[in-house]
């Protein structure tokens, strides 16, 4: 089975520029999450989609967005970016929660930097 | 404040040492993973850990979740450069909050030869 892909690997841009990132989730789990990574606060949950629809967002502004199609794969945009948006992003996917817990598998990353 | 506190944050040892990492908090969770991360790479997932006192055992690598899951630690025997790599913690609560891990800083292990 495939792993988590996301794209592109990396990308630069300027401040006040805007960035889409493409997550493809693991065939046959239907939700996406995604997170910010940097050295200084480590992984940061932004949101996650099921079925098309976000069912919990974390802590960050209006500025990050997703959404999530009907194939699964989601993006998330970042507007008027900010230099400390630079970071990696991560996506994953996992199974609906069991009686086990959910285990959640992650992508290579979108590495961001912004000038 | 972190919800999952890790330690040590750095460790480097020589090949062929024993070593130990630790991942606390005050919360009760419903399952937690360890992952391992290597530069410009996600998380690859070690272990998930779902019952209080569990232990798994992946090759060299012991993983126990506390009797009040609400802790865990990660063995490493006769660690090799190969492990070296960021190890990170993560946990999904008992509550609602579907689709959320909480991660850990982080242990950033080197082993040299």
């Amino acid at each position: 089975k495939a792993g988590v892909t996301q794209t592109p690997r990396y990308l630069i841009k300027t401040r006040g520029q805007q960035v889409t990132l493409s997550c493809s989730p693991i065939s046959g789990h239907r939700s996406v999450s995604w997170y910010q990574q940097t050295p200084g606060q480590g992984l940061q949950f932004l949101f996650e989609y099921f079925s098309e629809t976000q069912r919990n967002k974390g802590n960050f502004p209006g500025r990050f967005s997703g959404r999530q199609f009907s194939n699964s794969r989601s993006e998330m945009n970042v507007s008027t970016l900010e230099l400390g948006d630079s970071a990696l992003y991560l996506c994953a996917s996992s199974t609906p929660r069991t009686s086990g817990g959910e285990t959640q598998y992650f992508g290579p990353g979108t590495r961001l930097l912004v000038l | 404040t972190q919800l999952l506190e890790q330690s040590p944050q750095f460790l480097s040892i020589q090949e062929g040492e024993n070593l130990t990492v630790y991942c606390n908090s005050s919360s009760v969770f419903s399952s937690l993973q360890w992952y391992r991360q290597e530069p410009g790479e996600g998380p690859v997932l070690l272990v998930t850990v779902v019952t209080g006192g569990e232990v798994k055992k992946l090759k060299r690598l012991t993983f126990q979740f506390g009797d009040a899951r609400k802790d865990s630690s990660l063995h490493i025997t006769a660690a090799q450069p190969g492990d070296t790599g960021l190890y990170l913690c993560a946990a999904a609560d008992r509550g609602s909050t579907l689709g959320r891990l909480y991660f850990g800083r982080g242990t950033q292990l080197t082993v040299w030869p």
